[in-house]
């Protein structure tokens, strides 16, 4: 059975710095583009970053380039996100998906999130 | 940069078919999925590469995509399928969301 589960998440102090991680099972987690997702409470689904299967390429939205950092260790099968400068709109539940192969970049499977409370 | 838009809501009673659209520029030379998030949990794939269904949903939701506008219908509509439902679609290596739709079965 596939599971993302997410963890890491809390409260944090405008300007300070978080890591998420992503624990990945029941699939080869090597093989897959991973992606964040994040949501804030009452609001619709924001795209925040994506990694490909080997780490080598990463690309993100416009709103977090340059202070999140998306990586992954595929011996651990866990996907991180680095987020540092944090700001009061970051805060929102973040969820960790699994872009599927052979689907057109849709993202089949999806961790139940974490939450990021961004806030002094 | 690219935007999808979708209606805020969506009202349909049971047995009867709802049809939520999403609009974006050329979207139909795009691959388009849909989510349905119900209150609480993670969103679930329903259709991707406009039309197709992941095992597991039922056939009465359904996708089409062309020109401007995807759709997803969804025939004989139950209580259950009442959710927000979030288009989904791939510009120059970024996904972009629409601002999803809340269905609501009445």
């Amino acid at each position: 059975e596939v599971q993302l589960v997410e963890s890491g998440g809390g409260l944090v102090q405008p300007g300070g710095s978080l890591r998420l991680s992503c624990a990945a099972s029941g699939f080869t987690f090597s093989n897959y583009w991973m992606h964040w997702v994040r949501q804030a409470r009452g609001k619709g689904l924001i795209w925040v970053s994506r990694i490909n299967n080997d780490g080598s390429g990463t690309t993100y939205a416009d709103s977090v380039r340059g202070r999140f950092t998306v990586s992954r260790d595929n011996a651990k099968n866990t996907l991180y996100l680095q987020m540092n400068s944090l700001r009061a709109e970051d805060t929102a539940v973040y969820f960790c998906a699994r872009e599927g192969m052979l689907l057109g970049n849709a993202a089949d499977y999806w961790g139940q999130g974490t939450l990021v409370t961004v806030s002094s | 940069s690219y935007e999808l838009t979708q209606p805020p809501s969506v009202s349909v009673s049971p047995g009867q078919t709802a049809s939520i659209t999403c609009s974006g520029d050329k979207l139909g030379n795009k691959y388009a999925c849909w989510y349905q998030q119900k209150p609480g949990q993670s969103p679930v794939l329903v259709i991707y590469q406009n039309a197709k269904r992941p095992s597991g949903i039922p056939e009465r939701f359904s996708g089409s995509n062309s020109g401007n506008t995807a759709t997803l219908t969804i025939s004989g509509t139950q209580a259950m399928d009442e959710a927000d439902y979030y288009c989904q679609a791939w510009d120059s290596s970024i996904v972009i969301f629409g601002g999803g739709t809340k269905l609501t079965v009445l």
